[in-house]
């Protein structure tokens, strides 16, 4: 069965420095993977996916993230994290049922 | 239209209650999603439907009953339910199973009293 882990529970950076969130996941093929941002008592937004191809994907909010099959990881990376950021972040695995990661706390200090 | 529209936003039951959630899309998508999420935990999947037909069950208690009358809409049919079901219940839709990249609703957050 696919599955993804999120090393880390919770990440606190300060706001302007850069960003990396951990995804590894588990799954034989090439694994649809994507990150999902989620603010408190919402629903999620999906900020990227990855499916074949290139493997830096560009996603919204000037996130982006790095298939790597050698290392199994899909990692989430931003240059630049605004306050705005801090939510908790989903990375999932899945083509007709996504699987959730335990997801990561961004939290951003001013 | 690109949203995903659940209602009630918040719920409060009675053990010995019936209710029903709602979700209604108008993107056209053919395959949607229930999930649960407890707090502080991730989303988990109970029911997948793919063009009104439920594809998926991850073994949900019989207590939750989804049901997809058409295209557009999803429900979750609610009885008997335990504290322990209060929750945060999320629908989502994507353009077919297999499309990936779910557009999700803000959810009904449920208590179960």
């Amino acid at each position: 069965a696919q599955s993804v882990t999120q090393p880390d529970i919770h990440i606190t950076v300060s706001e302007g420095a850069s960003l990396e969130l951990r995804c590894n996941y588990s799954y034989g093929a090439t694994p649809y993977l994507f990150w999902y941002v989620q603010s408190p008592g919402q629903g999620l937004q999906l900020l990227l996916k990855y499916f074949s191809g290139d493997t830096l994907v560009q996603g919204i909010k000037g996130f982006e993230a790095e298939f790597k099959r050698s290392q199994s990881s899909f990692n989430l990376r931003k240059p630049s994290v605004h306050w705005s950021d801090a939510a908790e972040y989903f990375c999932a695995v899945g083509e007709d049922d996504m699987r959730f990661g335990a997801g990561t706390r961004l939290t951003v200090k001013p | 239209d690109t949203e995903v529209t659940q209602t009630p936003k918040h719920l409060v039951m009675g053990m010995t209650n019936k209710k029903s959630l709602k979700c209604e899309q108008h993107m056209g998508h053919r395959a949607m999603y229930w999930y649960k999420q407890k707090a502080k935990k991730p989303p988990e999947l109970m029911f997948v439907y793919s063009y009104e037909k439920l594809s998926i069950n991850e073994s949900v208690p019989s207590r939750f009953s989804p049901e997809c009358p058409n295209s557009s809409l999803l429900n979750l049919h609610l009885h008997a339910l335990q504290p322990e079901d209060s929750a945060l219940y999320l629908c989502a839709s994507s353009p077919s199973l297999g499309a990936g990249g779910y557009t999700f609703g803000s959810g009904t957050r449920l208590t179960v009293v």
